[in-house]
């Protein structure tokens, strides 16, 4: 089976302080996406990393993805009480021929920022 | 544009009743996801469609769960009968508005039935 694992699994933490979660496997991924997931609602694309390697930036959300593309995390910086929420990351498995590109979901990352 | 629509937004029942969710997808997406999310943890995926055919149902619970998607549009997630267990989010999601899934697709889900078996 091939699992997402999340860390931490909770994060509580003072608005303006930075925060980094994690996600990892013991497979190569195709590509990683992340989302999230507000309280009530359903989950919302924030990023997709494909390049081992990768950078990318979302305002005050840093996304990177390791150079083997085992691995993959997501830092805040001055955290927002709108930052509250459960982040998950997300792989698939390769598209085209047979394969519908089967997505495996991380169990996520909790995380609630105190005003 | 709208979302992903998505009824009841909550229902409450007893064990060994039955009940039906309901997936209205973005107009045009050919893929249909259902998942199953329990309090605190990941979505997880009961069945997907691509337009009206079941691609992938090997973790619905086929004693009690059934979904179709007819027309290869709207689609209906029931349980017949329910257990304590199925306490969860039901979500739906759509994708690929060009029929056919790349590596980078976008799922657009729907905000979920929260289903609570007493």
């Amino acid at each position: 089976t091939q699992l997402l694992e999340q860390s931490p699994q909770f994060l509580s933490i003072q608005e303006g302080e930075n925060l980094t979660v994690y996600c990892n496997s013991s497979s190569v991924f195709s590509s990683l996406q992340w989302y999230r997931q507000e309280p009530g609602e359903g989950p919302v694309l924030l990023v997709t990393v494909v390049t081992g390697g990768e950078v990318k930036k979302l305002k005050r959300l840093t996304f990177q993805f390791g150079d083997a593309r085992k691995d993959s995390s997501l830092h805040i910086t001055a955290a927002q009480p709108g930052d509250t929420g459960l982040y998950l990351c997300v792989r698939r498995r390769n598209a085209g021929g047979t394969s519908y590109g089967k997505l495996t979901f991380g169990q996520g990352t909790i995380l609630t920022v105190h005003p | 544009e709208a979302g992903v629509a998505q009824s009841p937004r909550y229902k409450i029942i007893e064990k060994r009743q039955s009940v039906a969710f309901w997936c209205n997808p973005i107009s045009g997406h050919a893929t249909l996801y259902w998942y199953q999310q329990i309090l605190g943890q990941g979505p997880k995926l009961l069945i997907q469609f691509q337009n009206n055919g079941v691609v992938d149902d090997s973790q619905l619970p086929k004693d009690r769960f059934s979904a179709e998607r007819l027309k290869g549009v709207d689609s209906t997630l029931k349980i017949q009968p329910a257990k304590l267990e199925d306490s969860a989010v039901y979500l739906c999601a759509s994708s690929s508005p060009r029929g056919t899934l790349t590596t980078n697709e976008k799922l657009f889900f729907g905000s979920g039935t929260q289903l609570s078996v007493l």
